[in-house]
């Protein structure tokens, strides 16, 4: 079955701790996107790639990092340096090149410790 | 004021009745617009796309009003299931002609027996 997967589903982190949160995709998508939500909050944007190698910056990428060395694959990791981690991350895909419509992957709850 | 803006409820309401919340965007060069559905912590799934003539899909109805800036979504005889939270999504073309997508921060739809 073609789909995004994330994980782990719960992701316990202690204070100065880095943390990398996996997204996967089959679904041969070219752009891929990390979100966070808050409790009762709308999504916001840490960090996008339309291609492989290349990524950008989103409305709230200080603290984390990204790589995107394969297609099918755009690992997060939250640094010591994001002061308050805890949220719900999801990660996302779309085919780009205009074609916006996202599909999300279940999600990772991060929490700290 | 925020680029998109929901109602962000709880809308209760009686099964079988029908409901609409609309959602405003500030951007007149928005491109394309979504409704996605979200259960309780769980991922965003695509509703529906918003076409500029309206669309239909079974008892949910999308429409987009351009000169007020707002999109839409009607849902006739509600079930249970209906219950979620519903999140309106603008793909807003920013200052540098790259497109932003720009999530709203929900309306949370409660369906009562």
């Amino acid at each position: 079955d073609g789909g995004i997967t994330q994980s782990p589903k719960y992701l316990f982190r202690k204070e100065g701790q880095n943390v990398t949160l996996s997204c996967e995709q089959n679904l041969n998508h070219d752009a891929m996107y990390w979100y966070r939500q808050d409790p009762g909050q709308g999504l916001r944007l840490i960090y996008y790639s339309q291609i492989v190698n290349d990524f950008q910056k989103g409305d709230i990428a200080e603290g984390y990092s990204v790589s995107r060395e394969k297609k099918e694959s755009f690992p997060l990791t939250v640094t010591s340096a994001q002061k308050n981690p805890t949220a719900f991350y999801l990660c996302a895909s779309s085919f780009g090149g205009g074609e916006e419509t996202q599909y999300f992957g279940p999600g990772t709850r991060l929490l700290v410790l | 004021r925020k680029e998109v803006e929901q109602d962000p409820g709880p809308f209760n309401v009686p099964e079988g009745a029908t409901v609409a919340f609309n959602c405003t965007y500030s951007n007149s060069a928005s491109q394309s617009f979504f409704w996605y559905r979200q259960d309780c912590r769980k991922e965003p799934k695509l509703l529906m796309s918003v076409y500029s003539s309206g669309n239909e899909d079974g008892r949910f109805t999308a429409q987009l009003n351009r000169a007020s800036q707002y999109i839409s979504l009607l849902i006739r005889d509600s079930k249970l299931s209906d219950s979620a939270t519903y999140l309106c999504v603008v793909n807003m073309r920013g200052y540098s002609s790259a497109s932003k997508i720009i999530f709203g921060s929900g309306t949370r739809l409660s369906i009562r027996p």
